[in-house]
């Protein structure tokens, strides 16, 4: 079944600390986003990309870095978590051809930082 | 550029009752509109688009939208309110000429149903 998967789904993590959030798609579709979504905010673009090797930042600036080796794999790290990184981040992806600019949209991954 | 605004962050209706949501919008070129649902927990679910084919728009789960375009208005409306309807809606705004991949967001409505 094609579907858009985000991992881990909580993250209860300590200050200082690496984390890659993991978002991957098997839909086949090249362009993929990470959004940052604050409880009663908007969505936040944060990081998109049109396809392999392709990345760029998004209107809200972000200390988060992504990558996009695979199609389907566009994930998200944090070198050093700290506390303002606390929120919810939904990764997001639409299909070439799709049209309409439909975005489909993974389950988030609530992210706390202690 | 393009923007959305949500009018009413909380709405709260009484169960069977008519549900209206806000979004008006703008953009310089001609738009793509998008209802999205959320509930607690999950990522956004799509309940309807505007694509310029017809400007009453029916979704998912009975709501439906009418994009206005004199008055930059794209609201969701469901004739009869239920429980599972609770959620957040977010309206969203893209542009329709190619390379416009990106939604724009409301900061969204969050819709209480009262038994």
């Amino acid at each position: 079944e094609a579907d858009i998967y985000q991992t881990p789904r909580y993250l209860v993590i300590g200050t200082g600390k690496k984390i890659t959030l993991e978002c991957s798609q098997t839909m086949g579709h090249d362009k993929m986003y990470w959004y940052q979504q604050d409880p009663g905010m908007e969505l936040h673009l944060i990081h998109y990309s049109y396809g392999v090797n392709s990345t760029e930042k998004g209107d809200l600036s972000s200390e988060s870095t992504v990558s996009r080796i695979r199609t389907e794999h566009f994930p998200l790290t944090l070198e050093s978590a700290r506390p303002s990184h606390t929120s919810q981040y939904l990764c997001a992806s639409i299909g070439l051809g799709a049209g309409y600019n439909e975005q489909f949209f993974g389950p988030g991954t609530r992210l706390t930082v202690l | 550029a393009q923007s959305v605004t949500q009018l009413g962050s909380h709405v709260s209706v009484s169960e069977g009752a008519l549900v209206l949501l806000r979004c008006n919008y703008s953009s310089s070129v001609p738009p793509y509109l998008f209802w999205y649902v959320q509930y607690p927990n999950q990522g956004l679910q799509l309940l309807l688009k505007y694509t310029s084919a017809a400007t009453l728009v029916k979704g998912i789960n009975g709501f439906e939208a009418e994009f206005k375009k004199s008055e930059t208005s794209f609201h969701l409306t469901k004739p009869s309110a239920h429980m599972s309807d609770a959620a957040e809606y977010f309206c969203a705004v893209s542009g329709s000429g190619a390379g416009s991949y990106q939604l724009t967001f409301g900061k969204g409505t969050k819709l209480s149903v009262i038994p």
